[in-house]
């Protein structure tokens, strides 16, 4: 368990409706890294917080936006979903240094879209 | 951005034998390179990094090398066993200044038959 909780595990909805993913980082950690893992893109980065703020952007559709509450969890909110947005959404959290450490991965929330 | 890729996409050994997965990074500001272990639908799991000030790290099995005037980091895992098998992803990150988000390679299938 890496101590990072994401919420729900699986997600089936419907092509052009609205799901929020949530993540709650290991306790102490200040940064949440949003990740999505499609079956041929691997691993992309999408976002980051840090202690409220957005700190870092990736490859963020428009229709994708998160946000970072003073408690520190997350929520990624996917709109006007399509069927490509089917894939695995991962958060990860880190203590976030002036030296890079490990980030933790929490188990993914998987979203299927139809 | 950064960019980072990894090869070979699948890789089979024998139980006992060597495996090599190579990568090479774009950016030379990069300096922070993990290793990640993912098994079949769980989550990314750190197996071992190295930093730009250091040429070779071992852990057990497992080592990595970096070649940092070529850009390229190369993990080894020697005594390979049938739980090794599983999809192996490198990465790179450029430090607190790009908020020590990780740009990952397309991953690594490894099998090992027993």
């Amino acid at each position: 368990d890496s101590g990072v909780t994401q919420t729900p595990k699986h997600l089936i909805t419907a092509t052009g409706q609205r799901v929020t993913l949530r993540c709650s980082p290991r306790s102490g950690d200040l940064s949440v890294y949003w990740y999505q893992q499609s079956l041929d893109q691997g691993l992309q980065f999408l976002i980051q917080y840090y202690n409220g703020e957005e700190r870092a952007k990736g490859n963020i559709l428009e229709r994708f936006s998160a946000q970072q509450f003073p408690d520190l969890h997350s929520e990624l909110n996917l709109s006007s979903l399509e069927l490509g947005d089917s894939a695995l959404y991962f958060c990860a959290s880190s203590p976030q240094t002036v030296v890079n450490t490990e980030a933790f991965f929490g188990q993914g929330t998987r979203l299927t879209v139809v | 951005g950064e960019n980072v890729e990894q090869h070979p996409s699948t890789l089979s050994v024998q139980e006992g034998d060597s495996a090599v997965i190579k990568c090479t990074y774009s950016d030379s500001a990069s300096n922070y390179f993990p290793w990640y272990k993912q098994e079949l639908g769980k989550r990314p799991q750190l197996i071992i990094d190295i930093r730009s000030n250091v040429g070779e790290k071992k852990d057990q099995r497992i080592a990595v090398t970096l070649n940092k005037t070529a850009k390229h980091f190369s993990l080894h895992i020697t005594e390979t066993q049938p739980e090794d098998s599983a999809v192996y992803f490198c990465a790179a990150s450029k430090g607190w200044a790009a908020g020590n988000m990780l740009t990952f390679g397309g991953g690594t299938r490894l099998m090992v038959k027993p």
